[in-house]
């Protein structure tokens, strides 16, 4: 079974550019992450999506930041424009639902995104 | 606000000992708990998962326990390796479906 795919791996790029990360998870996954990884610190959830609808977006910074999973599959986070604290690692993860409205199982992860900011 | 912590932040120790990993959370209502492994530059990588209604889970030489009352989850390792090393990372999923992580515990396995 193919693991959460991630790319590109490595960005760079400065501040004030934009920038896109896409995800694909698990296949059949129909809950998707996306996380926020500064260096040593746990990864920060920016939004959750059922299928292709959000269920959590509280801590992404709207006004910079946006998501979307349009045919419940695959997902694109986008950055614009780029401040210097967004360096940091992008997680993306997946997990399957039972139907049960609280039933969210195993997360599984991809490799991540590493920005700089410069 | 569910807020977890991972204490210690760092831990070393020689090869084969046994160790314990620590994660408390302020908010007992939650679903189930995660426990991951994280090399550096890597993603994350499941270890294992314990359901609220589970006191605990075990995979080889983890043994993960669940303590919902006391928001505690412990992580134990037994005959540790040098392979073990990594930063090892607890999630927890509340009923409102919102996982929190902590900042983790880096383990450093001596030879």
């Amino acid at each position: 079974e193919a693991g959460v795919a991630q790319s590109p791996r490595y960005k760079i790029i400065e501040k004030r550019q934009s920038v896109a990360f896409w995800c694909n998870p698990i296949s059949g996954h129909a809950t998707l992450y996306w996380y926020q990884q500064i260096l040593g610190q746990g990864p920060k959830l920016l939004i959750q999506f059922q299928n292709n609808g959000v269920v959590d977006d509280s801590q992404l910074p709207k006004d910079r930041f946006s998501a979307e999973r349009l045919k419940g599959v695959d997902s694109t986070l986008k950055i614009q424009p780029a401040k210097l604290e967004d360096s940091a690692v992008y997680l993306c993860a997946s997990s399957s639902w039972t139907g049960d409205l609280h039933s969210y199982n195993e997360q599984f992860f991809g490799p991540g995104t590493r920005l700089t900011v410069l | 606000k569910q807020e977890v912590t991972q204490i210690p932040a760092a831990l070393s120790v020689p090869e084969g000992e046994n160790l314990v990993l620590n994660c408390s959370f302020t908010d007992s209502a939650i679903y189930n708990l995660q426990w991951f492994r994280q090399d550096p530059g890597k993603g994350l990588t499941s270890l294992l998962l314990i359901q609220s209604s589970q006191r605990e889970q075990t995979s080889g030489r983890l043994n993960a326990s669940l303590d919902k009352s006391s928001g505690r989850s412990t992580l134990y390792i037994a005959a540790s390796q040098p392979g073990d090393s990594a930063t090892y990372l607890c999630a927890v999923n509340t009923n409102a479906g919102k996982s929190t992580f902590g900042d983790g515990t880096t383990l450093t396995v001596k030879p």
